[in-house]
């Protein structure tokens, strides 16, 4: 089932412009993944962020967790019109490789 | 990492017809499942396919319905049996990677009931 939200639904943006999203879950976690989806395709792998820790960078890409909130963010800087996809929070609650997945946000990157 | 393979890659199908989906792993992994995603949707966890034993499936979703097999510690088989348009999905495998707890999905099976 699905664990929580993400926020905005959608976002438009122009290229060079960053783009943030946010993430909300319900239950304590593990972990948090972030995923790329490309026009119904299969996901890509962005980013894991453990419990414990409160911020990770990867390339452009910057995630934030903080679990007083029970929510993450996911930073892209500079975008491209290659980010153009939709972005998928997912948790690992149990350690168990088992992801409730949020809602997604479809960024939309105007060239 | 994984490299993960699924056929077919799309498929249009009858209703009423079953279709097998296969996922193939490029190395040997313990933890395989399988995802559904509807039209316009998140991602939902359908089972846990066992090497060797029975899947495990999520409340919502039953034996018969989306029978599941795993043979070996590389390759899972996941059936959509006697298919109606609501099954009209995009049916993902994925697999865990226990050194840095990373779970890597394959590309999806487009499948489209008429």
């Amino acid at each position: 089932s699905q664990q929580g939200e993400e926020d905005p639904q959608a976002l438009s943006i122009q290229e060079g412009e960053n783009a943030t999203m946010n993430c909300s879950y319900k239950t304590s976690i593990n972990n948090l993944q972030w995923y790329r989806q490309n026009s119904g395709r299969g996901l890509v792998h962005l980013i894991l962020i453990r419990s414990n820790e409160r911020e990770k960078h990867s390339g452009r890409l910057r995630v934030t967790l903080d679990t007083s909130k029970k929510s993450s963010s996911l930073l892209i800087t500079a975008s491209r019109a290659a980010d153009t996809a939709s972005y998928f929070c997912a948790t690992d609650a149990r350690n168990d490789y088992k992801l409730s997945f949020g809602a997604g946000t479809t960024v939309t990157v105007r060239a | 990492s994984a490299v993960i393979s699924q056929k077919p890659s799309r498929d249009i199908c009858q209703r009423g017809t079953s279709l097998t989906i296969q996922c193939q792993v490029d190395s040997q992994v313990t933890m395989m499942f399988w995802y559904r995603q509807q039209p316009g949707q998140s991602l939902t966890l359908i089972a846990t396919a066992n090497q060797g034993s029975e899947a495990t499936y999520e409340s919502g979703f039953v034996i018969d319905k989306f029978p599941i097999s795993r043979p070996n510690l590389t390759f899972s088989t996941l059936t959509v049996s006697n298919m109606s348009p609501e099954d009209s999905s995009i049916y993902l495998c994925s697999v865990g990677i226990p050194s840095g707890n990373t779970i890597y999905f394959g590309e999806g099976s487009w499948l489209t009931v008429v």
